[in-house]
Order: structure tokens, then sequence, then C-alpha cells
């Protein structure tokens, strides 16, 4: 099985930051990764699919790259609203595994 | 709007078994592939079962392969997880989710909580 590794685990840092989250992947996977946010007590949220394209209705400030095995999502200038937990998912074998996960936190 | 809304989760003791349902609208639910994922208290998410728009394409992880049994009801716009010989360790609130077009899972239910203990 794709095992996925993000880093780092926790994140804590201010309004207005950018910000960089990475997934590794123990294998190659193309483009087929998927990154979503995470309040408490809420379902996740799409925020980009195929590594780069941003799901419909998500901010800008949200970016994503990277093919392979490694990949980044990026926030330009943290809001107060992203303050939450993001999640990596690969989607290529039979398993659609995910990262455990980036909580990002207040600073 | 697309909405999944998931129910059939309760308290069930250990080696019980309960069936999650998951009631689709706003989209052709029997053109999208669907997917079951769940989180445990405190956890991150977990891949939990997958099937194909056609039901030909079944997937589950390890840790739930022989006791778990995804299914949909296309007439009834329903996705369905058969779950059974229960742990403690499947205690989690279970989320089903669309796969989308561009390899994700665009959209996701609120969730049911199934919880396993004597």
């Amino acid at each position: 099985d794709i095992q996925l590794t993000q880093s780092p685990s926790f994140l804590s840092a201010s309004i207005g930051d950018r910000v960089t989250i990475t997934c590794r992947a123990s294998q190659g996977i193309s483009s087929y990764v998927a990154w979503y946010q995470q309040k408490p007590g809420k379902a996740p949220n799409l925020l980009i699919y195929a590594a780069s394209t941003l799901h419909s209705g998500v901010p800008s400030r949200f970016s994503g790259s990277g093919s392979g095995t490694e990949f980044t999502l990026t926030i330009s200038s943290l809001q107060p609203e992203d303050f939450a937990t993001y999640y990596c998912q690969q989607l290529t074998s039979y398993s659609d595994t995910f990262g455990q996960g980036t909580r990002l936190e207040i600073k | 709007e697309v909405q999944l809304v998931e129910s059939g989760g309760g308290l069930v003791k250990p080696g019980g078994s309960l069936r999650l349902s998951c009631a689709a609208s706003g989209f052709t639910f029997s053109t999208y592939n669907m997917n079951w994922v769940r989180q445990a208290p405190g956890r991150g998410l977990e891949w939990v079962s997958s099937i194909s728009s056609d039901s030909n394409y079944i997937y589950y992880p390890d840790s739930v392969r022989g006791r778990f049994t995804i299914s949909r009801d296309d007439a009834k716009n329903s996705l369905y997880l058969q779950m059974n010989s229960l742990r403690a360790e499947d205690t989690a609130v279970y989320y089903c989710a669309r796969a989308g077009d561009g390899y994700s899972y665009d959209y996701w239910g609120q969730g049911t909580l199934v919880t396993v203990s004597s």
C-alpha cells in the first residue's frame, strides 16, 4: 500500500503568514493527490485536486503543487478561518489513503 | 445542491453488527463512484471502502476486509455499509463521500457516529 507522510504534524503561525505543508508518498503517484481542510466537529472540505487544481469556491490564497512523490499545499496569507487540520490523500492504487494530518494553529 | 446524509450509527457491543446508510440527492447518483471514510475520536481520516458507479469494482483496506460490505441502490439513491464483527477500534464517525470527476472526494456527508463498547 502507498503511504503518505505529512510534515509538519503541527504548525503554529500568525495571521498573514505564508505557510507550506508537505506530503510525501512512499512511491510515485503522478498528480493524483487531493488536499482537504477539516474544522473540529465538521466533515472535511475539498481544497485542491489533481495536485494543483483549486476546487470550486476555494479562495485563491490556497495553492497546490508537486508530482511523483512530493506535494505541497501553500496558503499565501493566513486568514482567521484557515486555522484547521489539513489532510492530503492519494487516489491511485486500490486504496485511497490519507496522510496523518497537519494541525494549523494560531501563534 | 449536492447532499449526502448518513444514518444508522449508534452503540453496539463488540462482535455485533450495524448497517449504515447514506441518502444522496442533488446529483445523478448512479453515475458516481462512492466511498466511506471514518475518523476515530481525536484521530485522522481513514479510508474504509469504495464502490464504482456500476458496482463492479469494490475495494477495502485490510483493517475491514472480510467484515464490512459496501453496496448501493441506485433506485433509492442510497449507499450502504454493512459492518459485522465490530471491534472497539471501529469506533469512529463514518462519512460517506462522493468521488469527484478529478480524483478527489468532492462532497461529504455530516457523518454518523458508531461506538463499539460493552
